[in-house]
């Protein structure tokens, strides 16, 4: 089935800097949302991007929609410990979300 | 405000053995699915539902049905269980159809299969 390409895999960071990981799809999509799931927990909504070229930010998240809607990315600025999670990029298309791998972050404090 | 609630949360199974996930959600959401989620896939969907009486298939659809006899409940049945089914199951539901920025994700079902 479709899937996203959702780099890195895994990143241990220093607490205070700067986070980046992206998704990348041969697909288009309509909508572009990033999820964090903490352990034991469901995937809960950051952000979503609705339309080509969209930034958007929440807090200290910021998130933009490609373009050519094939892509995503989210940056997390001075990350602090709670940021710790997988995070997961989903596209959407019709009644259907495709999810990527996830990105493990561990932050070093 | 329970959300979407998911049942049990930890299961253990041995091959061939029947069982049913359930899943209520109290939000009057018409859109319902079931994702499994493995390491290095994401989560992939099962089978969702648009209405009461109404299912289709997702990604991974082989080894589960489900039925929607009410709005409230999607339960996922496992009709003889396998290791590979041996996941997280993650149920959902959203005001419309999956366009995510409603979608509510239940905690999870820790599923093991020997």
């Amino acid at each position: 089935g479709q899937q996203l390409n959702q780099s890195p895999q895994s990143m241990f960071i220093q607490e205070g800097e700067d986070v980046s990981m992206n998704c990348t799809s041969s697909s288009i999509f309509n909508t572009w949302l990033w999820y964090k799931q903490d352990p034991g927990e469901g995937p809960v909504l950051l952000i979503a991007l609705y339309k080509a070229g969209e930034l958007t930010s929440n807090g200290r998240l910021t998130a933009q929609f490609g373009i050519t809607r094939k892509d995503s990315f989210l940056n997390i600025s001075a990350s602090i410990p709670s940021d710790v999670g997988i995070y997961f990029c989903a596209g959407a298309r019709g009644n259907k979300l495709v999810f990527g791998a996830g990105t493990i972050l561990r932050v070093k404090s | 405000n329970a959300g979407v609630t998911q049942t049990p949360k930890f299961q253990v199974l041995k091959t061939g053995q029947s069982m049913t996930l359930q899943c209520a959600q109290d939000m009057n959401h018409e859109y319902m699915s079931w994702y499994r989620q493995d390491p290095g896939m994401g989560l992939r969907l099962i089978h969702y539902s648009v209405g009461a009486g109404i299912t289709d298939q997702g990604e991974v659809p082989n080894g589960y049905n489900v039925s929607r006899s009410t709005t409230e409940d999607f339960p996922l049945r496992l009709l003889s269980a396998a290791p590979s089914q041996t996941s997280v199951y993650f149920c959902a539901s959203s005001f419309d159809r999956g366009t995510g920025n409603t979608i509510y994700f239940g905690e999870g079902s820790w599923l093991t299969v020997v």
